[in-house]
């Protein structure tokens, strides 16, 4: 069965730390897809990434970067010189066909910048 | 223009209550979604329908009837609303079911339900 593992609950850092983000994943297909979304305190989702289970370039974007390993069934997520800004609770997902489009979403990572 | 629409932002009612969540997408996309986000923030989809027939519908009591009128609209209606109902729901829209390059799923600011 499908299922995302985030085993950070909550972590704090100061503005300016780096700081990474865990996601492994346990699927059987072979064709599926990575997420991460953000949930700020406003409450929406906001999509960050997305990588198909064929593609594992690393991936920079700005101040973020991604890390997908099929060997270790992981996509972590990294933040560089965070900021306040980004704190919020941060969500791993998979998505797989299962006679239609499904995504199962990591329990979230709570992320706490302070300045 | 907001690209998926739900409303209400807040609802707040008594148990034994019946309730309706309205969602609306812009985008012209064939499937839409309902997922439940409790309180400890966990996040689990509820319903899928495409061009407005279910194709996913997980474990999810019969008092939540999804309704789509037409492919650009999912609603929710929740029958003898319970304490355990309380959380964020929220709508997702995607081009179409299948697994491509294509496809993103597109969230709603999500709805709180508050049953008293």
């Amino acid at each position: 069965a499908q299922k995302v593992t985030q085993a950070q609950t909550e972590i704090s850092v100061v503005e300016k730390e780096d700081v990474t983000l865990d996601c492994v994943y346990e699927t059987r297909d072979t064709t599926y897809y990575l997420f991460w979304y953000k949930q700020p305190p406003s409450g929406e989702l906001v999509f960050l990434i997305r990588r198909n289970s064929f593609d594992e370039q690393n991936e920079i974007s700005g101040r973020y970067s991604w890390n997908f390993q099929k060997s270790t069934s992981s996509f972590n997520f990294t933040i560089t010189a965070s900021q306040v800004v980004d704190s919020a609770v941060y969500f791993c997902a998979l998505s797989e066909y299962t006679g239609g489009f499904k995504t199962i979403f990591g329990a979230g990572t709570r992320l706490f910048v302070k300045a | 223009d907001t690209a998926v629409s739900q409303t209400p932002k807040y609802l707040v009612t008594q148990m034994g209550n019946d309730k309706s969540i309205k969602c609306e997408q812009n985008l012209g996309h064939d499937t839409m979604y309902w997922y439940k986000q409790d309180s400890k923030k966990f996040l689990k989809i509820m319903f899928s329908y495409n061009n407005k027939e279910l194709i996913i519908n997980e474990t999810v009591p019969n008092r939540f009837s999804p309704k789509s009128p037409d492919k650009a609209h999912l609603n929710l209606h929740i029958n003898s609303l319970e304490l355990g109902d309380s959380a964020v729901y929220f709508c997702a829209s995607s081009q179409d079911p299948q697994l491509t390059a294509k496809n993103i799923q597109y969230f709603g600011a999500g709805t709180r339900l508050s049953v008293l």
